[in-house]
């Protein structure tokens, strides 16, 4: 059962674009939201996280938008420059301890 | 630091055969936790642990022991490995109490023919 579903699949935008990407969650008890980067052949590493309490929360060309009534929240990457070519997972922690992922999406930036 | 280091990073196996995957951690993280990582699903949760002496299960624990007897090591053990566990593996650590950021290792790459 997939209590996080990450849109879309892949997504390919012009260097200095805006992706988005959008997840949506089920279980209201999770208490904290990451999203997490992704280079082929290594593991995934904290991009940006929010708490349930905040609307909305920027690091550098990040920005993490929080809808609690909708149970949605994403990611849009300003200036989006092709180091940022990964795969990008959105996540949800219950008890502190469990993380539930979505299920990626590839994101090519083009120069 | 190291950070959360994996053993081996690639492994061929036989049906049948049992092995264990290591993930040693040096930031006296209390949380630790593997996944499998498929294509087209995300990271799916196999256990975790709290501290040293508690596991528990997580979404996809058939086939899988774990245990942890001390706070940096958290070996995941397959018992009879199966083609449906062909994947890849992550190892996480994580301060907890408060502190929600996870850290990943690289990775096991896990074949079973």
């Amino acid at each position: 059962q997939q209590q996080v579903k990450q849109s879309p699949q892949s997504l390919i935008v012009q260097k200095g674009g805006i992706p988005i990407i959008n997840c949506a969650y089920e279980n209201t008890a999770f208490d904290y939201f990451p999203w997490y980067q992704q280079f082929p052949g290594k593991g995934p590493a904290l991009l940006i996280a929010i708490r349930p309490d905040v609307s909305e929360k920027k690091e550098g060309r990040f920005t993490i938008s929080f809808n609690k009534s909708a149970k949605q929240f994403s990611l849009h990457i300003m200036d989006s420059q092709p180091g940022d070519s990964a795969t990008y997972f959105c996540a949800a922690l219950f008890s502190g301890s469990r993380l539930t992922f979505g299920e990626g999406t590839q994101l090519t930036v083009n120069p | 630091n190291a950070g959360v280091t994996q053993t081996p990073k690639f492994q061929v196996l036989k049906t049948g055969q049992s092995m264990t995957l290591q993930c040693a951690q040096d930031m006296n993280h209390e949380y630790m936790s593997w996944y499998r990582q498929d294509p087209g699903m995300g990271l799916r949760l196999i256990h975790y642990s709290v501290g040293a002496g508690i596991t528990d299960q997580g979404e996809v624990p058939n086939g899988y022991n774990v245990s942890r007897s001390t706070t940096e090591d958290f070996p995941l053990r397959l018992l009879s490995a199966a083609p449906s566990q062909t994947s890849v593996y992550f190892c996480a650590s994580g301060e907890g109490q408060g502190n929600y950021g996870y850290t990943f290792g690289s990775g096991t790459r896990l074949t079973v023919v």
